[in-house]
């Protein structure tokens, strides 16, 4: 059974860089037939994906962070990572990590961390 | 952006009543229309994918529909365990987009 559990410093001062990781337990990212994921959600509010990229390093974001987003792999470890440059307070959100799985081209978020809540606080 | 737009924000129900809630795409997304369930401090849960397909170990009551870019989740016997958030999700091209939510209550 594959698990992902997302992993970062802590919180974050408004201009500094979010980072996370996301480890993969139970299989690997190098095998995977599918995008992994950055999916947030602020307190009491709806989902935004955030990015995806694949095992290969090819990446796609949502322009709605104006370019302040970077998504890594390393397949070595079996982790993915999100950057999150000049964080605001409005950046403050339960991050979750996803893999998407795929049944013929209709894609799904199957499997997601538990969250890690991010606070942007001075 | 492919805008999802979700109705209604809130509902409320009682055991037993059926419920539907409705999500728009602002342009055609031939199908490519997920469900998730996400109870208070959870994770989202995936219950439809590809419009009408029931995802593995989703009770048949919960069931979904595609009429151009109208979908539908509908739960034909609400149970108690229902009572919960539910969201839509594009995924015919990126970046994917949710509907805001609607949260079922028990009235």
């Amino acid at each position: 059974q594959v698990q992902l559990q997302e992993s970062g410093p802590g919180p974050v001062k408004p201009s500094q860089t979010l980072s996370l990781t996301c480890t993969v337990s139970g299989g690997s990212i190098s095998t995977t037939c599918c995008y992994l994921n950055w999916i947030r959600q602020p307190a009491g509010k709806g989902l935004e994906w955030i990015g995806r990229i694949y095992a290969d390093g090819s990446a796609n974001y949502n322009p709605s962070l104006k370019g302040r987003v970077a998504i890594s792999v390393d397949t070595s470890k079996n982790q993915f990572s999100l950057k999150l440059d000049s964080v605001t307070a409005a950046d403050t959100a339960v991050y979750y990590c996803a893999n998407a799985a795929r049944s013929g081209t209709y894609s799904y978020f199957h499997q997601w961390g538990p969250g890690t809540l991010v606070t942007v606080s001075s | 952006d492919i805008q999802m737009t979700q109705s209604p924000s809130s509902l409320s129900a009682s055991v037993g009543d059926r419920v539907t809630i409705t999500c728009r795409a602002s342009q055609p997304i031939s199908g490519y229309l997920n469900w998730y369930q996400q109870k208070p401090g959870r994770v989202p849960n995936l219950l439809i994918f590809a419009a009408s397909t029931l995802h593995s170990g989703v009770p048949s009551r919960f069931s979904g529909s595609e009429s151009g870019t109208d979908f539908t989740l509908t739960i034909s016997s609400l149970q108690p365990e229902d009572f919960a958030t539910y969201y839509c999700q594009q995924s015919y091209d990126v970046p994917y987009t949710f509907g805001q939510g609607t949260k079922l209550e028990i009235k």
